[in-house]
This record gives structure tokens, sequence and C-alpha cells, in this order.
């Protein structure tokens, strides 16, 4: 039964670096059909994808985000990471880590398994 | 990207009756969409891939649907564990987007 859990700080400082991991247990993090991903939800709002990353290192991020981001892998841990530079309040939300499909010519499939979600605050 | 726009925002029902959620994509996703189901506290749920096939473990009472751009989440009748939030989903290509969610609450 896979798991995913997401880990790390709860409070961030704004123009700091927001640094999560996901631990995945039940399952190898290398898999040939499956990306590895971060979504994220602000406070009473809807989901926003933030970015994923095959187990090779190949990764694919959101526009509005690419340039404060980075979502490494390790996989000799079945562990992967956001960074997120530079944080302000907007971006206070709950990060879930995610598994989604991959299909022909690496596009994307469904989200099947998500972790709980870790609340991270951005304030002073 | 994609935008995917759900309607109602709320749908106030009671045990029993049929819920009808709508997703509407901008542009073309073909069958590419999936809905989610989010409780209070929790993860989020897969229940419908490739517009109409339902995830592991998911009673036949909810279903999907498609006509174009346009997808219909179906709970045919409402038990008391499907009050919560549903979203869809592209994933037709990058970047993954979702529709704004819709709320079905008790009535």
């Amino acid at each position: 039964h896979l798991q995913l859990q997401e880990s790390g700080p709860g409070l961030v400082r704004p123009s700091e670096t927001l640094s999560l991991t996901c631990t995945v247990s039940g399952g190898s993090i290398i898999t040939t059909n499956h990306y590895w991903g971060w979504i994220r939800q602000s406070p009473g709002k809807g989901l926003e994808w933030v970015g994923s990353i095959y187990h090779s290192g190949s990764t694919y991020y959101s526009p509005s985000l690419q340039r404060r981001l980075t979502i490494p892998v390790d996989t000799s841990k079945n562990q992967f990471f956001l960074k997120l530079t530079s944080v302000t309040a907007a971006d206070t939300a709950v990060y879930y880590c995610a598994r989604h499909g991959r299909r022909y010519g690496a596009l994307p499939r469904e989200i099947d398994s998500w972790g709980q979600g870790i609340l991270v605050s951005v304030s002073s | 990207e994609m935008v995917l726009t759900q309607s109602p925002a709320t749908l106030s029902l009671s045990p029993g009756e049929r819920a009808t959620l709508s997703c509407r994509a901008r542009q073309g996703v073909n069958s590419n969409l999936a809905w989610y189901q989010q409780k209070p506290g929790q993860g989020l749920r897969l229940l419908i891939y490739e517009a109409s096939n339902r995830a592991t473990g998911i009673p036949d009472r909810f279903s999907g649907s498609a006509s174009g751009t346009d997808f219909t989440l179906t709970i045919s009748s409402l038990e008391p564990e499907d009050f919560a939030v549903y979203y869809c989903q592209q994933y037709n290509n990058w970047p993954l987007t979702f529709g704004g969610g819709t709320k079905v609450e008790i009535k």
C-alpha cells in the first residue's frame, strides 16, 4: 500500500526558502509509469499544481512558480523535495505531495495517491 | 494554461438525492480529465479518471461523462459520507490544472 508523507517546518519567514520533504513508502520512487509531484491549497481556496519530477530528474514546473522553484529527488532514500525561494504570504498553503501517472510522450496522467498535506505559513 | 470552470460553486441537497456537477474546459482536453473528492482535514481521493472510469474501490453511485469540453460527475443517490468538495482536473498536457471546486452540502 503506497503512502506519501510530507514533512518540514510549519513556519517560514518572508523572503526565505520553503523546504519540504516527501517520503514514499510501500513502493519505489523508481517507476517507469509515474511522476511525483507537489500540489498546494491556499486557505479557503482551490488546488494549484506546483510541479512534478520523474525519477530520472526530469522536472515540470508551474509557469507562475518556476523562477523560484526546484524539485529534487533522492532515489536512494525514496524521497523527493520542494524548495521554493523568496516566499511571501501568498505562499501560505497546505502542501500535498502526490503520485501521478505518466503516459506516452512523457505526458501526465491522473493523480492516484496523495499525502495528507502539511500546512506551511509564511509570516514574520 | 488550460482553464477549467466548475459549476455550481455550491450544491445543497438531501441524502438520497442525485447530484450533478459540471466542469467545462476552455479548450479540448480529450478524455484526460479526473474528478477528486476532498473532505475537511483529509487528503484527496481519486474518484474518476479518463472522464468516465471509476477508480479502484469507488462505489458505482459515482459516474463520470463527457460531451466535447463539458464534463459531468454524477452521484446517483447521495450518502452521508458524500458531502464534501469535488474538484475536476485536466492532465491533457502540462501544466496540470484544477477547477475551482463544487461543495456538496447537506440541505
